[in-house]
């Protein structure tokens, strides 16, 4: 168990919708990630937060956005849902943002998007 | 763009042989490098990670990295595999001062009997 809880873990849900992921991450860490692993794309970066700002953007689509609260804990938005949006999307955190410290990844949140 | 090449998207060996997973990465300058495991239906977990301090890093669960700067690679070995070493493993490179990871394409592990 990494210490980091992400929820729901799976969600099936239909094209043209939201969805929202949650991500808690570990006691003390301020820093947070989002990554979605795809078949046709691999594990890819999407966005990081640091202590509530936006600190990195990946290849994250503009239907999709992100937040980090006071509280750490962070949602990722994903709108106009399409099928290509089918993936398994990660949260990850770490104590600070720009050092080589150990990333410790959720266990994920599997959409599928029909 | 720094980018990393995991060369052989399937790798089977035998229980009791030697496992080597192999990763090459782009960079101009050196960059923190680092292996994870995904075991089936479960989150990515770190294996080891090269900061520059060693260039021979050892992880957990038997396995060990080099950093080989003259051939860019950062290949993965464990002198023994397990049945229990079955898994998907992920080459990564963290460019500079940023925190996000660049994974490669992944190798699936597969220890036969």
């Amino acid at each position: 168990d990494s210490g980091v809880t992400q929820t729901p873990k799976h969600l099936i849900t239909a094209t043209g919708q939201r969805v929202t992921l949650r991500c808690s991450p570990r006691s003390g860490d301020l820093s947070v990630y989002w990554y979605q692993q795809s078949l046709d794309q691999g594990l890819q970066f999407l966005i990081q937060y640091y202590n509530g700002e936006e600190r990195a953007k990946g290849n994250i689509l503009e239907r999709f956005s992100a937040q980090q609260f006071p509280d750490l804990h962070s949602e990722l938005n994903l709108s106009s849902l399409e099928l290509g949006d089918s993936a398994l999307y990660f949260c990850a955190s770490s104590e600070t943002s720009g050092s080589p410290g150990e990333q410790f990844f959720g266990p994920g949140t599997r959409l599928t998007v029909l | 763009a720094q980018s990393v090449t995991q060369l052989g998207s399937h790798v089977s060996v035998s229980e009791g042989a030697l496992v080597l997973l192999r990763c090459n990465y782009s960079s101009s300058v050196p960059p923190y490098l680092f292996w994870y495991v995904q075991y089936p239906n479960q989150g990515l977990q770190l294996l080891l990670k090269y900061t520059s301090a060693a260039t021979l890093v050892k992880g957990i669960n038997g396995f060990e990295a080099e950093f080989k700067k003259s051939e860019t690679s950062f290949h993965l070995t464990k002198p023994s595999a397990h049945m229990s070493d079955a898994a998907e493993y992920f080459c990564a490179v963290r460019p500079g001062n940023t925190g996000k990871l660049i994974f490669g394409q992944g190798t699936t592990l597969q220890v036969k009997p």
